[in-house]
């Protein structure tokens, strides 16, 4: 089993629609939950963050966390265009110098 | 916000030349720093955790003597790639993180390195 691992894709949704991103990991001893944007050929840039049980909300995006199954997804709402991306999926399993594992990326194309 | 710049963006070179590249926490003092490499179409891969002041930490199968790391303040880290070839040319990307439990990383904008 992947330590982190993300649905695969691509997944296509229509533009205004809602779409949803999943992430699972292995290890229970994981402290935080980072949710990356990568555009074609640049660098991530960091969407969210989430510690805690729950729903975390900013802006279009949600982020949901649920530590006893392990998962943590992300929802946009309104998908535009420019949503199009990788998202990469990253878990700190404890480390207090900020160490991630990442997932191998879900591929998002928001069609018009 | 948390801004790390990174510089060059691009570099060409021919073969055996050696490469440096500079990764700086502009507003944020950063004891840990993280280099990537990612080629095309995959994931990003951890290669070394630099920490200020001491060794850096490599990920199983990189080579230390080829990637050089060096961490000489809490806002510089810098790589060198030690006499460069061909399957060295990939996309190398540098995060930094502030200090303390569970903070974000954030992410240069990359190198992209090409050995001809």
């Amino acid at each position: 089993q992947k330590e982190v691992e993300q649905n695969s894709g691509p997944l296509s949704v229509p533009e205004g629609a809602i779409a949803s991103l999943n992430c699972t990991y292995s290890d229970r001893g994981s402290q935080s939950f980072f949710w990356y944007r990568q555009y074609s050929g640049k660098s991530p840039e960091l969407i969210m963050f989430i510690y805690s049980n729950g729903d975390k909300e900013d802006g279009r995006f949600t982020a949901q966390l649920n530590k006893a199954s392990q998962y943590v997804s992300l929802l946009i709402r309104d998908s535009q265009p420019s949503d199009s991306a990788t998202y990469l999926c990253a878990v700190n399993r404890g480390a207090s110098y900020g160490k991630l594992t990442f997932g191998q990326g879900t591929i998002l194309t928001v069609h018009p | 916000g948390a801004v790390v710049s990174q510089h060059p963006s691009r570099v060409i070179c021919k073969s055996g030349t050696s490469v440096k590249i500079e990764c700086r926490s502009l507003d944020f003092q950063a004891t840990t720093m993280f280099w990537y490499r990612q080629f095309p179409k995959q994931s990003l891969m951890l290669m070394a955790t630099s920490n200020e002041g001491s060794k850096a930490t490599y990920e199983q199968g990189v080579e230390k003597d080829k990637f050089l790391i060096n961490h000489a303040s809490l806002t510089l880290s810098t790589l060198t790639v030690a006499s460069a070839h061909p399957e060295d040319s990939s996309f190398y990307i540098c995060s930094a993180s502030r200090t303390g439990f569970n903070q974000p990383q954030h992410f240069g904008d990359g190198t992209r390195l090409s050995i001809l």
